[in-house]
């Protein structure tokens, strides 16, 4: 099992709104910064918030994030088919002096 | 930037590999790079980085001991190498370039990828 937990899955229609959840512990999210990506079918994963809720450049505003306490949330406004994909959250656990990532959650667009 | 992986590789159980990632369009020697784990069908998993200014090196729990990360500023080449393959060790493996540091009393840290290798398919079977 994966330190962060994601939802093997969510499905929204082309336009809405999806809402990805990843929930840790203390000794990652609770105290250290969070990313998250997407893996394209084929793909190599690709950055798309750092820092909780920064984008890189690139990245399209209707992409955001969000932590609270030992939990972290993506969203996606104005979903696009293209927006299918696999999407991770990450982030550094002390505990295990380690990097960790999400189990994964898969994004439908119906 | 880019970072540009070695080729496919087919192994028998028991041999050894050494897979490399070429560094380009920044100095490498200033960023920490490593290595993310992907089995087929599954999640990301990461393995460990190194900084090739100094060779500090942090392992996952979970591969320490079982695979060597290294790298070659003359090259700006990172590497990931096996002593003994097993069937297990099937999967792609991406060379990822991090940010990962610490606040002053390390009571936070950051860490996060932002450029990734298109991948290595590493098969091992008899």
């Amino acid at each position: 099992q994966s330190v962060l937990t994601q939802p093997p899955s969510v499905s929204a229609a082309p336009g809405q709104k999806a809402t990805i959840s990843c929930s840790g512990s203390s000794s990652n999210i609770g105290n250290n910064y969070v990313s998250w990506y997407q893996q394209l079918p084929g793909t190599a994963p690709k950055l798309l918030i750092y820092d909780n809720n920064q984008r890189p450049s690139g990245i399209p505003d209707r992409f955001s994030a969000s932590k609270s306490g030992t939990s972290a949330t993506l969203g996606i406004t104005g979903l696009q088919t293209g927006d299918e994909a696999e999407y991770y959250c990450g982030t550094w656990d002390s505990s295990l002096s380690a990097g960790v990532f999400g189990g994964g959650t898969k994004l439908t667009v119906l | 930037v880019h970072l540009v992986q070695s080729g496919a590789e087919v192994k028998k159980p028991g041999e050894s590999l050494k897979i490399s990632c070429k560094a380009s369009g920044y100095s490498f020697s200033a960023y920490w790079i490593g290595w993310v784990r992907q089995k087929p069908g599954k999640g990301l998993e990461w393995m460990g980085i190194i900084y090739p200014g100094d060779s500090d090196t942090r392992y996952s729990p979970s591969f320490q001991g079982q695979v060597t990360i290294s790298a070659d500023k003359s090259s700006s080449t990172a590497y990931l190498q096996w002593s003994s393959l097993k069937a297990s060790d099937t999967a792609m493996y991406y060379c990822a370039r991090q940010e990962y540091g610490s606040g002053s009393s390390a009571d936070y840290y950051f860490f996060y990828v932002d450029v990734w290798g298109k991948g290595t398919t590493v098969t091992v079977s008899s």
